[in-house]
């Protein structure tokens, strides 16, 4: 069946160290993915998309790499302080009806 | 500021009273949705609607209506609320078309259904 799901359920990070979540897709005529990042009590917020025509993009201490071989995401976190502890959502949009298909998500602890 | 807002964001009722949960954007966005967030299941759409006076099912539509009369709003309706509709509900909203057409949530609305 189709499914964006992701590969660790909680990820533990040192404050200042690099996170990594990942997350794999099964349709492959998907073109577009989003992650999103949701605290405690909030709705989730958009953090950073990508097209299937790219490989990679950048933001602000984050970056999105596409590996479309594979159908894998990755969300890289730069430098990842207190306030990134959350949980976080990749999800794949599919066109025209904008449907998002939403994995599980990956809860980012960071410590001191 | 642009924002989707819900109402109520906590509610308790009994199954069977009727209830409506209010959603509006300010983004102008033609497209709108509903989803719950159940432990362990995430995040799973319920209805959206693509313009005014035009909505549709998404994956979990039993028990729940909606309605698309001005462009800004999209309320949730549930004619008779079971316990198991208890869930944290989000709206969100975005535009069609173009190159980055995120969905924006609203803060969620908790409801327990007794």
């Amino acid at each position: 069946g189709e499914s964006v799901g992701l590969h660790l359920p909680t990820l533990s990070v040192q404050e200042g160290d690099n996170s990594i979540i990942n997350c794999a897709y099964s349709n492959s005529a998907s073109d577009y993915f989003i992650w999103y990042k949701q605290e405690s009590g909030k709705g989730p917020q958009f953090i950073i998309d990508i097209r299937s025509n790219m490989d990679k993009r950048q933001g602000q201490r984050v970056t999105v790499l596409l590996n479309k071989t594979v159908k894998h995401l990755s969300l890289q976190i730069a430098a990842t302080q207190p306030g990134d502890s959350a949980v976080y959502f990749c999800a794949e949009n599919r066109p025209p009806l904008n449907k998002l298909i939403f994995g599980t998500g990956t809860r980012l602890q960071v410590f001191p | 500021e642009a924002q989707v807002t819900q109402n109520p964001r906590y509610l308790i009722t009994v199954t069977g009273k009727k209830l409506t949960v209010t959603c509006s954007q300010n983004m102008n966005h033609e497209y709108m949705s509903w989803y719950r967030q159940d432990p362990g299941l995430g995040l799973r759409q319920i209805y959206y609607s693509m313009n005014v006076e035009v909505t549709d099912k998404g994956d979990v539509p039993e028990g729940y209506k909606v309605s698309r009369k001005e462009k800004r709003n999209f309320p949730l309706i549930l004619e008779s609320p079971s316990p198991n509709q208890t869930s944290l509900y989000f709206c969100a909203s975005s535009f069609l078309g173009g190159l980055h057409n995120e969905q924006f949530f609203g803060p969620g609305t908790r409801l327990t259904v007794l």
